[in-house]
């Protein structure tokens, strides 16, 4: 079966400036996640979807960040605006079953924040 | 305030010794554990996983067990492969979160020597 597929794989703007990720998950899978990995920490949670509804997003932060996931397909990271504390790995994350039997993850958007 | 500690952040072992790879965590909450395995400019992939129910669970070469009272799991690998050489992450579930929210350890990247 085809990958999680996120583009772009790589980002590199400018402080204040905004940017945008997006994620094409495993056909029928119900669950998708948005992670932040920031170098030498392990991926941090920040939204969960189940179909197109948010089941988990306290870890976003909502000034600046947003996502959505319409028609409980495809799904979008934005960030407006970026911090240089925000240069960071974000991964995309599909399951079938809320994640007991694993995620699958994407290859991830490497930002860099200037 | 870490909830998962992956306190070695690396490993080296020889091709054909055993790895072992150790995670501690403080949530008594936590009712399942996975082992992820990140190459370089990928996402983690999916290894193997554990319920808290359970003190051992093998697949192929690779065992995780479980010390509940400890708080304490270990992934072993044996016997070690040059092609097992990654980044290593821990990660629980259950500690209060939503399902599928998992807590990541910060890695320990093993190197199998040939």
């Amino acid at each position: 079966e085809a990958g999680v597929a996120q583009s772009p794989r790589y980002k590199i703007i400018e402080k204040r400036q905004s940017v945008a990720f997006w994620c094409n998950p495993i056909s029928g899978h119900a669950t998708l996640y948005w992670y932040q990995q920031i170098l030498g920490q392990g991926p941090k949670l920040l939204i969960q979807f189940q179909n197109n509804g948010v089941v988990d997003d306290s870890q976003l932060p909502k000034d600046r960040f947003s996502a959505e996931r319409l028609k409980g397909v495809d799904s979008t990271l934005k960030i407006q605006p970026a911090k240089l504390e925000d240069s960071a790995v974000y991964l995309c994350a599909s399951s079938s079953d809320r994640g007991r039997n694993g995620y699958t993850f994407g290859s991830g958007t490497r930002l860099t924040v200037v | 305030d870490q909830q998962v500690k992956q306190n070695s952040p690396s490993l080296s072992v020889q091709e054909g010794r055993i790895s072992i790879l150790n995670c501690d965590y403080t949530n008594s909450m936590f009712d399942y554990f996975l082992w992820y395995k990140k190459y370089p400019a990928e996402g983690p992939t999916f290894l193997i996983s554990i319920s808290s129910i359970k003190d051992k669970n093998e697949d192929g070469r690779f065992t995780v067990f479980l010390n509940k009272s400890a708080k304490h799991l270990s992934l072993h690998i044996v016997p070690s492969q040059p092609g097992d050489s990654a980044v290593y992450f821990c990660a629980a579930e259950g500690g209060g979160g939503s399902q599928g929210n998992l807590i990541f350890g910060k890695g320990t990247k093993l190197s199998v020597k040939p």
